[in-house]
């Protein structure tokens, strides 16, 4: 099984609000991302990151930020949520030149009221 | 146009059943062609994976690749309840950091 983990599993939280999607990797995994994943769609790639320091925007225009500080650890923010962004998060990695195997963690559930 | 094409159906099958999902895209660039199976609440995980064309085996699961016809498809003999779930094709080009696309998923369910 995958060591990557996503706090929180569920959230629900009011308009405006700022939050921090945590999303961790024991794998040493220099390569990470964020994908949006709703009901009968595809996964969409928001940002992904080539290791520390590095990050990028993905194909889905997203409100929401990334930081890559440290290997293991990949946050994404909203500093003001809305409505539209209630959708399910998850977060992968992948190591070495093997970009086509991505772990994915269990996912966040966000629900903006 | 999608780039990955991919009936989500349902598709609900008896246990023991032949399963077969498929998937057809648009881009002649890619070169590995992945299959994620992603169960109720939890992240997609990695299935098999295929480089260029031909089939590869695993167990219960055969994947096959026709570039020629840029279809993919996925075989499940002897289907499990177990084997309830979302499969998601996925695909990308070769050659340093290239994205994924994945597909919309197949849901399947196998009814004892």
């Amino acid at each position: 099984e995958a060591d990557i983990y996503q706090t929180p599993r569920y959230l629900v939280i009011g308009t405006g609000k700022k939050i921090t999607l945590e999303c961790s990797q024991t794998m040493g995994h220099d390569k990470m991302y964020w994908y949006q994943q709703d009901p009968g769609m595809e996964l969409h790639l928001i940002h992904y990151s080539y290791g520390v320091n590095s990050t990028e925007k993905g194909d889905l225009s997203s409100e929401s930020t990334v930081s890559r500080i440290r290997t293991e650890h990949f946050p994404l923010t909203l500093e003001s949520a809305r409505p539209s962004h209630t959708s399910q998060y998850l977060c992968a990695s992948s190591g070495g030149t093997s970009a086509y195997e991505q772990y994915f963690g269990p996912g966040t559930r966000l629900t903006v009221t | 146009q999608k780039e990955v094409e991919q009936d989500p159906g349902p598709l609900s099958v008896p246990e023991g059943a032949i399963v077969s999902l498929n998937c057809t895209y648009s881009n002649s660039a890619f070169q590995y062609f992945m299959w994620y199976r992603q169960y109720s609440r939890k992240g997609p995980e990695l299935l098999m994976y295929t480089y260029s064309s031909g089939n590869k085996e695993d167990g219960r699961f055969t994947a096959q690749v026709d570039k020629s016809s840029k279809y993919i498809s996925l075989f499940i003999r002897d289907s499990q309840p177990s084997d309830s779930a979302t499969y998601l094709c996925a695909m990308r080009r070769s050659g340093g950091y290239q994205k994924v696309t994945f597909g919309i998923g197949t849901k399947l369910q196998v009814i004892p």
